[in-house]
């Protein structure tokens, strides 16, 4: 069964510093999506992706955060200069179609510490 | 704006017994109602869904879940625990005319004991 894909699986990095954080999804998928869980917190939007465009970002998702499709299959989010509220876990998604009613696939995760 | 709270953070139930989820969410139209399920070390995968038709949705490994618009409720069930249900559960729900996002509750760990 077709999967999504997350890597690294965990990273550490002191503060300041750039990460890239890698996705691979489903193939057959058009519409991408980035969240972030902060241990003991809710799952949180932060990014939609299609067509090599954001469709929609979250207050979370500000300047330092940005997202590309590299190539025809990853999906990446930089975050240039990380601060330690950036640690958290942070999940790629998927979805074959656009709308409320489709379902998103979800890798694995990273887990992001900022020292 | 959309919100979902799941009462209890952690559940606990024995082996066999019923399992019982509760979600409840906040909309301002129709929503699109999801349970996903964690398992260690895994991503969120899809348990069911609920989007128009009828109320009453089956998923994956037993569970049902029901939609109740007058009680703007959404809550998981299982009539006999496993131990394999062990994980970490989360209601979501997202909008027609808001894309694919999807807004979380905070998750409710469930442990089934022997």
């Amino acid at each position: 069964e077709p999967e999504v894909t997350q890597t690294p699986s965990h990273q550490v990095t002191q503060m300041g510093q750039e990460v890239i954080l890698r996705c691979v999804p489903i193939s057959n998928h058009l519409y991408f999506y980035w969240y972030r869980q902060i241990l003991g917190q809710k799952v949180e939007f932060l990014v939609s992706f299609y067509n090599n465009e954001i469709s929609e970002k979250s207050e979370i998702f500000d300047d330092q955060f940005s997202v590309e499709r590299p190539d025809g299959s990853n999906f990446t989010l930089k975050i240039r200069s990380t601060k330690l509220e950036d640690s958290a876990m942070y999940f790629c998604a998927s979805s074959r179609l656009a709308g409320g009613q489709e379902t998103q696939y979800f890798g694995p995760g990273t887990r992001l510490l900022v020292l | 704006a959309q919100s979902v709270t799941q009462l209890g953070s952690h559940v606990s139930v024995s082996e066999g017994a019923l399992v019982l989820l509760r979600c409840n969410y906040s909309s301002s139209v129709p929503p699109y109602l999801f349970w996903y399920v964690q398992y260690p070390n895994q991503g969120l995968q899809l348990l069911l869904k609920y989007t128009t038709g009828a109320t009453l949705v089956k998923g994956i490994n037993g569970f049902e879940a029901e939609f109740k618009k007058s009680e703007t409720s959404f809550h998981l069930t299982k009539p006999s625990a496993h131990m394999s249900d062990a994980a970490e559960y989360f209601c979501a729900v997202s909008q027609y005319n808001q894309g694919g996002k999807l807004i979380f509750g905070q998750g409710t760990e469930l442990s089934v004991k022997p």
